[in-house]
């Protein structure tokens, strides 16, 4: 089945440490997303790829980077973890722009810090 | 600016009864309008989406939701609650045509009560 893998499905890293979260799809879509979530709340966007052009939010803190080599893969970087940083990372895709097709998410990687 | 509000944080519904899980958006032009679920640990699940026709639209699990444009509503509905629809719902739109930003709700956690 075509899906979107994140791993690993928990990280825990230490303060300060460097961690690299992944995720690949085989559903060939272009764009690709990393949102963070914490406790139940609304997931919040950091970034996202169409194609090779990278999106960043305005808030997303320079923390956090982003690397999409192909079409397939996609990696989350914080470069120094902080206790903040804890939360759940959901990746997700969805087709080209402004389409009506839904966004599909990986099951997330619940990153703890210590 | 964009906006998508879940005006209930949490929706408890016993058992066999029907529920409702309340959407109203504020997004330019005629968006489209999508449900999604999420269980503990789990990425967002696809449940539903509107992009134009009937207002009333069908989608997994015995769910549905009636678009209604003059109040820009997209509410969830279920005739009859289980207690595996015990979850976390999000909303989200997504505008037409040009960007791929998704807009989401804050989320309404659904309790069935057996």
């Amino acid at each position: 089945d075509a899906m979107v893998i994140q791993n690993p499905r928990y990280q825990v890293t230490q303060f300060g440490k460097p961690v690299t979260l992944s995720c690949s799809q085989t559903l060939n879509h272009n764009v690709m997303y990393w949102y963070q979530q914490k406790s139940s709340q609304a997931p919040k966007l950091l970034f996202h790829y169409y194609d090779k052009d990278f999106n960043n939010e305005a808030d997303t803190p320079d923390n956090f980077q982003s690397r999409r080599p192909n079409t397939s893969f996609c990696f989350l970087d914080i470069r120094s973890p902080g206790l903040g940083d804890a939360a759940m990372y959901l990746c997700a895709t969805s087709s080209a722009t402004g389409s009506h097709q839904p966004q599909h998410f990986g099951d997330g990687t619940r990153l703890s810090i210590l | 600016a964009q906006s998508v509000a879940q005006p209930e944080d949490q929706v408890n519904v016993a058992e066999g009864n029907p529920l409702t899980v309340k959407c109203t958006y504020s997004v330019s032009g005629n968006p489209y309008l999508f449900w999604y679920v999420q269980y503990p640990n789990r990425g967002l699940q696809f449940l539903l989406k509107y992009i134009t026709g009937d207002n009333l639209v069908k989608g997994s699990y015995g769910f549905e939701a009636e678009f209604n444009k003059s109040q820009t509503s997209f509410h969830l509905k279920k005739p009859s609650a289980l207690v595996s629809d015990s979850a976390l719902y999000f909303c989200a739109v997504r505008p037409r045509g040009t960007g791929n930003q998704f807009y989401f709700g804050t989320g309404t956690s659904l309790t069935v009560i057996p």
